[in-house]
């Protein structure tokens, strides 16, 4: 069975400054991986994705993240942190079982900006 | 095309109670989701569908859950003789198939059990 694992359930962060949220999958091969934004009172809204090629994987609004096989991780990463950005972030992963593609989410990571 | 949508925003019920949710997917996309979150928690997979085809349930879900999608168009989700530990945010997402690609997710459906 797949599973996931975001070991922070809050971040703070001062405005300017960089950003890492990790994220710990298990999965028996290579899963598609996902990371999702989840702003107060708005739906989840993906960031990137990743399955296959270049290992670091750039999204939308300046995030990237890096896939390691080797540590199961696939970490997200910002430079330079908004006051917009404040939100709930999600890592999720994509197996097939049994033919079916099941995601499954992690619990989620808050992020809290100061100014 | 607005979006996925989803409908009530709201519902607050009593105990015993059945309640239908309904979501409006983005119209070419072929699978829709449903999911359930509460809070401090990640969105947990309910069901799926592709097309009419409902392919995956979770073990999870009880049986007075129920989901339909007929004509592989809109969705309905039942929850029968509701309980308090029903109350979450049901969430409905919709996407092309294969799998693997993005799922857009709709605002959801908060549902309160008295």
């Amino acid at each position: 069975a797949q599973s996931v694992t975001q070991p922070d359930i809050h971040i703070t962060v001062s405005e300017g400054a960089s950003l890492e949220l990790r994220c710990n999958y298990s999965y028996g091969a290579t899963p598609y991986l996902f990371w999702y934004v989840q702003s107060p009172g708005q739906g989840l809204q993906l960031l990137l994705k990743y399955f296959s090629g270049d290992t670091l994987v750039q999204g939308i609004k300046g995030f990237e993240a890096e896939f390691k096989r080797s540590q199961s991780s696939f970490n997200l990463r910002k430079p330079s942190v908004h006051w917009s950005d404040a939100a709930e972030y999600f890592c999720a992963v994509e197996g097939v079982a049994g033919g079916s593609y099941i995601p499954t989410f992690g619990r989620g990571t808050s992020l809290i900006v100061h100014p | 095309d607005t979006g996925v949508s989803q409908n009530p925003r709201h519902k607050i019920t009593k105990r015993g109670q059945n309640v239908t949710f309904r979501c409006d997917p983005i119209s070419e996309h072929n699978r829709l989701y449903w999911y359930r979150q509460t809070l401090g928690q990640g969105p947990e997979f309910l069901t799926y569908f592709q097309n009419e085809a409902q392919l995956e349930k979770s073990r999870l879900l009880s049986d007075r859950f129920s989901a339909e999608r007929p004509k592989g168009s809109f969705s309905t989700l039942e929850i029968q003789r509701t309980e308090q530990g029903d109350s979450a945010m049901y969430l409905c997402a919709s996407s092309l198939a294969p799998g693997g690609n993005e799922q857009f997710f709709g605002p959801g459906t908060r549902l309160t059990v008295l």
